[in-house]
């Protein structure tokens, strides 16, 4: 157990709906990264926060996609008018300071219908 | 760019037998490398690192050199056991230019290790 929490761990949605998926960082960690894995993929970066502000977004996070952190601790990243590709596992990960080694939640495996 | 790419699996072995899975990696920077394991329905776990290059990471038995030569960062265990059939995945991590370590795995290798 590294200390990084995620919930829901699963989720079932319907295409169109919107899902919110929300991350618990170990307590102490300031940086916080959101990635998507696919099947039989290594997982791809999202998005970064350092502390409460969001400093850098990859290509993949369409319009649809919002994520916050609004006091520093939690994150919830949010997926609107869900569509069949974004069925993957979302992952979360923090870290401390200007350490490199990111420590991962265990997920959570989104399967849009 | 970079990029990490990693021997496609799976890769089976019976109890004991040397394990090697390959990972070449190509940076535009001075990357530090890494190596995570996942188990079935578990998050990213990290095994080993190393940080520049001829730093050789080791855990649990598991050990990986940082070639720069070769750029490779290849993963090696002498004896496996079946506890140790997962995914791994090879990483580099590299500071962006505002100054945070984004992370590059690739593909993951799966180990079934029978008895």
């Amino acid at each position: 157990d590294t200390g990084v929490s995620q919930d829901p761990r699963h989720k079932i949605t319907k295409r169109g709906q919107n899902v919110t998926f929300r991350c618990d960082p170990i307590s102490e960690h300031n940086r916080l990264y959101w990635y998507r894995q696919t099947l039989g993929q290594g997982p791809e970066f999202l998005t970064y926060f350092q502390n409460e502000a969001q400093l850098e977004k990859s290509r993949l996070l369409s319009d649809r996609f919002s994520a916050e952190r609004p006091k520093g601790s939690f994150s919830t990243l949010e997926i609107q008018r869900t569509e069949q590709g974004d069925s993957a596992m979302y992952l979360c990960a923090s870290s401390l300071g200007r350490e490199e080694t990111q420590y991962f939640g265990p997920g959570t495996r989104l399967l849009v219908l | 760019g970079n990029s990490v790419t990693q021997m496609e699996g799976p890769v089976t072995l019976s109890e004991e037998a040397f394990l090697t899975i390959n990972c070449t990696y190509t940076a535009t920077g001075y990357p530090s490398l890494f190596w995570y394991v996942q188990y079935p329905g578990e998050g990213l776990q990290l095994l080993l690192k190393a940080t520049k290059a001829d730093d050789k990471g080791s855990n649990k038995g598991f050990e990986a050199t940082y070639r720069k030569e070769t750029t490779s960062f290849h993963l090696e265990k002498g004896s496996v056991q079946v506890s140790d059939s997962a995914v791994y995945f090879c990483a580099l991590s590299d500071m962006e230019p505002d100054n945070f370590n984004k992370f590059y795995f690739g593909s993951g290798t799966k180990l079934n290790v029978k008895p």
